[in-house]
Formats: C-alpha cells, structure tokens, sequence
C-alpha cells in the first residue's frame, strides 16, 4: 500500500538554526499537509498545499515557516529561526483530489530544538 | 479550542468484547468525520470515515456511528483484538479537497488478552 514518507526521523537543531523536514506524498495525491503534535497535546494544523501554492494555514504558520514542492516528488516544510517551543512531531499527510478522501499521514520527524 | 472532543483519556476492554469509543464535535461546518489510530513512534493511520450524509459506516470489524443532531460519533471494533491497543484519534474537517482536519485529543485504548 502506498505511504507518505518523512525524513529525518529525528532531527537535533539548535535554536536559532535553520531547518527542512522532507516528505514524499503519495504519488497521485495532490494536496499535502502539515501538522504538528507537541508532547502531551493534540495534532493541529499547520499549512495544506495544492497546486503549488498555500490553500490554508494556522495562526500557528508565522513568517519563520515556509513550505516547498522543490520537484515533483518532494514536500518540504522549513524553518527559519527554530525556538525552543518549535520542538515537536512534526506530521506530514497527503490526500487525493475527489471528494471525500482522507489524508494519509507520515510517522513523522521528532523535531529537539536545543 | 476544543472544536473536536475525545472525553475518555483511556478505556481497558477484554480481547473478544466491544469496544466503543465515543467522540463529541461542535462545529456545525464539519460534515467528514474520520478515526484514526495511532501506535507510539508512528504516524496516525486512517481507519474509518463517514460523510454527514450517512448515519453508518461499517468496514470489517470497526463500524462508525453518527447522529448528527447530537453532533456525536462512535468508534465500535468488534471483536476487539489485542493489536488494537493503540490511541485513536477523532477528527473531523468540511469536504473538499484541501480542508484541514481537526482532531481530538485522543483515547488509548487497551485490549486486555
């Protein structure tokens, strides 16, 4: 069955550093998503993407988060300037285009800011 | 903003008996409703949804429940199996293609063998 991957895992950043999570949708999906879940709350929101630009974000999407299809294969979410609260999971899902369909989501990149 | 409401943190079961995991929701806007289950270090895997055209959705052991003027919906798994122990997640979204989802906060549920 096809599935939406992330890389790294994990990633160790320090504040202040830069940083892209990758993922790759699944192929014949054309909305993708970010999510993100902080230790000990719920998965919320933070940006969905169609047909290369933003459909939506969060209040969560400040001026320090930017999302990319750099080609035809990846989804890439970066960071900026990471501060210490931006240390979470950090979820990446992709749906199909019809209707109702479900996203399908990736096991994540545990995100340690330092 | 608890647009979305898993009341229950946690529920143990016996291996063979029903489990029955209850979620709540508020916003009238949702009409997609969806569960998903989630074991530690993955990511949530989509189990089950139902459209609010629908009242039911059943698929091999997990049936979804929806009573729309309760603005309420139910996870059943019958038999339920200890390799269902996991947390599951409600969540919900209006239709169309790009709608963000909303999710619950989750119950972990415990299949005893």
């Amino acid at each position: 069955e096809p599935e939406v991957t992330q890389t790294p895992s994990h990633q160790v950043t320090q504040m202040g550093q830069e940083v892209i999570l990758r993922c790759v949708p699944i192929s014949n999906h054309l909305y993708f998503y970010w999510y993100r879940q902080i230790l000990g709350q719920k998965v919320e929101f933070l940006v969905s993407f169609y047909n290369n630009e933003i459909s939506e974000k969060s209040e969560i999407f400040d001026d320090q988060f930017s999302v990319e299809r750099p080609d035809g294969s990846n989804f890439t979410l970066k960071i900026r300037s990471t501060k210490l609260e931006d240390s979470a999971m950090y979820f990446c899902a992709s749906s199909g285009t019809a209707g109702y369909q479900p996203q399908h989501f990736g096991d994540g990149t545990r995100l340690s800011i330092l | 903003d608890q647009q979305v409401k898993q009341n229950s943190p946690s529920l143990s079961v016996q291996e063979g008996r029903i489990s029955i995991l209850n979620c709540d929701y508020t916003n009238s806007m949702f009409d997609y409703f969806l569960w998903y289950k989630k074991y530690p270090a993955e990511g949530p895997t989509f189990l089950i949804s139902i459209s609010s055209i629908k009242d039911k959705n059943e698929d091999g052991r997990f049936t979804v429940f929806l009573n729309k003027s309760a603005k309420h919906l139910s996870l059943h798994i019958v038999p339920s199996q200890p390799g269902d122990s996991a947390v599951y997640f409600c969540a919900a979204s209006r239709s169309g293609g790009y709608q963000k989802v909303t999710f619950g906060t989750g119950t972990k549920l415990q299949v005893i063998p």
